[in-house]
């Protein structure tokens, strides 16, 4: 089965890019996530990139994939104190149908 | 749309009592997921639905934890009896028909229900 890894912690200041970053080992992944979760609640899908795709980018988010790698993440930019949270990676792949495979999440700690 | 209802938000138990959770998917999904997810762990698939049957219960622990999904919509999750282990907070997801459709929306969450075993 998939297992998907992160770091745990990311500190950065009100302003700044942060990067989270995250690998996986299935190289069979169809479609990589990335979810946030606040305090008390579910899990909310941010964006996701396809496993042809190298980069995707939405607004203040850019996803960077490297399939030789196995290696995902995600930068925001400008981060703000309402981007303080944990954010998850995911790995979806198809064997007959979608399993999706959560990392370990890395909370983002934003500094005023 | 509505997005995904779970009952109860909270739920305090002691040891070796049995508990239930209900889930209610987005209208429409087919796949339906519960995951635990033990603090300051990801979330870790329990049970996965595809309509009214389960493809993959691979790391249910079936000998306290079951699931049925009746008529393909609502879930309910049991656990019977209750170890202080199983204090988590318990996800339910829900997303499209597997077969390459809107798989690039990912799973849709509910906002969990915390189980805390004394």
């Amino acid at each position: 089965g998939e297992d998907v890894e992160q770091s745990l912690f990311l500190s950065v200041r009100e302003g700044d890019s942060s990067v989270i970053n995250c690998t996986y080992t299935d190289s069979s992944s169809t479609y990589l996530y990335w979810y946030k979760q606040e305090p008390g609640a579910g899990l909310q899908l941010l964006t996701y990139i396809f496993s042809n795709m190298d980069m995707k980018q939405d607004q203040r988010l850019t996803v960077l994939l490297n399939k030789k790698d196995k290696h995902l993440s995600l930068r925001i930019a400008d981060t703000q104190t309402g981007d303080s949270a944990i954010y998850f990676c995911a790995g979806s792949y198809s064997g007959g149908y979608q399993k999706v495979t959560f990392g370990t999440g890395t909370k983002l700690q934003v500094i005023p | 749309e509505a997005g995904v209802a779970q009952s109860p938000r909270y739920k305090i138990i002691e040891k070796r009592q049995s508990v239930a959770f209900w889930c209610n998917p987005i209208s429409g999904h087919a796949t339906l997921y519960w995951y635990q997810q033990i603090l300051g762990q990801g979330p870790k698939l329990l049970i996965q639905f595809q309509n009214n049957g389960v493809v993959d219960d691979s790391q249910l622990p079936k000998d306290r934890f079951s699931a049925e999904r009746l008529k393909g919509v609502d879930s309910t999750l049991k656990i019977q009896p209750a170890k202080l282990e199983d204090s988590a907070v318990y996800l339910c997801a829900s997303s499209l028909d597997w077969k390459g459709r809107r798989l690039r929306d990912g799973p849709s969450f509910g906002p969990g229900t915390r189980l805390t075993v004394l």
